[in-house]
């Protein structure tokens, strides 16, 4: 089946410092990726929708300049947390999708913990 | 707003017992549902998915759901349940017209007892 690779599984960083995550379909082109947050005991909150060569559209409440997110080829996106805080701190699982929508492959996410 | 309601968020049960799990949504058009599981340590995976056609539908591992669009649910179901089904699961929703966004449920964490 196809594969979402998510790179790192484990981030500690110091507040005030930028983190980048990354996520790339292994054998299959993904049109679509999205990101989403989850928090403990908590559902997956969508944080946004990034298409390959165009701009991320961002859920409401989720600060775009907060959380950069760049998606320039079919099989990589990345999720930049910029000067995070201790707020910050969750795990984050991108997902993605081909051409037909079917389904969604998820990555194994990354927990993210700013001190 | 779309939505996506999971009824119980915990669920205890003995092996062997028969399992269902609520989920309703709040959606207008067509849309496409899933469950999906997260067993500990381990990242999401598909268990069935319905886009159209038969309403009852079967996935992996015994499970199966059916869509009843006039309750807007799409409850899952086990006849009987084994220790390896812990885990949480995830009911989602999605629609074209929505750009394929997928809605997530909160979850409902199943433990099974041996």
């Amino acid at each position: 089946g196809a594969v979402v690779s998510q790179h790192p599984s484990r981030v500690i960083c110091k507040s005030g410092t930028s983190v980048k995550i990354e996520c790339r379909s292994l054998d299959f082109q993904a049109t679509t990726m999205f990101w989403y947050r989850q928090f403990p005991k908590k559902s997956l909150m969508l944080m946004a929708t990034s298409n390959e060569g165009s701009k991320a559209t961002y859920e409401q409440g989720v600060e775009k300049d907060k959380f950069l997110i760049n998606h320039a080829s079919l099989t990589l996106s990345t999720l930049t947390v910029t000067s995070a805080h201790p707020e910050d701190s969750s795990f984050y699982i991108c997902s993605a999708t081909g051409l037909t929508n079917e389904k969604l492959f998820f990555g194994s996410g990354t927990q993210l913990s700013v001190l | 707003a779309q939505s996506v309601s999971q009824h119980n968020h915990h669920v205890i049960l003995s092996e062997a017992a028969s399992l269902e799990l609520g989920c309703n949504y709040s959606y207008g058009g067509t849309v496409n549902l899933f469950w999906y599981v997260q067993y500990p340590g381990q990242h999401l995976q598909l268990l069935l998915k319905y886009f159209s056609g038969d309403p009852l539908v079967k996935g992996i591992k015994g499970f199966e759901a059916e869509f009843i669009k006039s309750k807007f649910s799409f409850n899952l179901r086990k006849p009987s349940v084994q220790w390896s089904d812990t885990a949480e699961y995830f009911c989602a929703v999605n629609a074209e017209t929505g750009g394929f966004k997928t809605i997530f449920g909160a979850g409902t964490r199943l433990f099974v007892k041996a």
